[in-house]
């Protein structure tokens, strides 16, 4: 159980385009996900919490108009890069939480790797 | 949110024990430790969780001592397989949104 999926695993896009990854909960209800992204070699850095229904809320540094994020259910949310330039280049993996649990565990998705030429 | 420190990277054996120890100085009352495991190009994968003394599942022990300042991960008899980088985070359940803070992580090798 608590299976994460991302979609797609992998995108190539051309500079000034905009991008959507998905995030899923296969077989919870996620009343919270989470947005990382993760540079090589480097760790996770936390960009957003997204609730169900609700606006996401950024961590400090993370343009939000750039990176738009919806939860529109409690099974999915999305992560749209605008206008992606090449440093937007990085790892996006996202996790998803029941909240039921008796403490902060997070379920993470598999990663999108994201390159922008 | 406790700060950890742990060492950057760590070499072993196929069947040695590997044991990781994260410093966490300053864990509130309320915080729990927990570890995950990346391997290249994946999300994270839980691997155990603890608040105080001892802890074991199929995959790993987590030791925490009485002050609660420091917890060693350690992973038996590892494989190859087992190379991978090793997160430490310190938080309290449902505090702060949930969020987890990720330090830099043990990126630990498994030799042949």
């Amino acid at each position: 159980g608590a299976v994460v999926s991302q979609h797609p695993s992998r995108v190539i896009c051309k500079s000034g385009t905009s991008v959507k990854i998905e995030c899923r909960s296969l077989d919870f209800q996620a009343t919270t996900m989470f947005w990382y992204r993760q540079f090589p070699k480097q760790s996770l850095m936390l960009m957003a919490t997204s609730n169900e229904g609700s606006k996401a809320t950024y961590e400090q540094g993370v343009e939000k108009d750039k990176f738009l994020i919806n939860h529109a259910s409690l099974t999915l949310s999305t992560l749209t890069v605008t206008s992606a330039h090449p440093e937007d280049s990085s790892f996006y993996i996202c996790s998803a939480s029941s909240g039921g649990s008796t403490y902060n565990e997070q379920f993470f998705g598999p990663g999108t790797r994201l390159t922008v030429l | 949110l406790a700060k950890t420190t742990q060492p950057i990277s760590m070499d072993s054996y196929e069947g040695q024990e590997v044991n990781i120890t994260c410093s966490h100085n300053n864990i509130a009352t309320n915080d729990y430790i927990t570890w995950y495991q990346q391997f290249p190009s994946q999300g994270p994968r839980f691997i155990i969780q603890g608040y105080k003394t001892k802890v074991t599942n199929e995959v790993a022990s987590l030791f925490i001592p009485a002050d609660r300042k420091s917890s060693t991960l350690s992973l038996p008899r590892v494989s190859l397989s087992d190379t991978a980088v090793y997160y430490c985070l310190v938080g309290a359940p449902k505090a702060a949104g949930n969020k987890l803070t990720f330090g830099g992580g043990t990126r630990v090798l498994v030799k042949p």
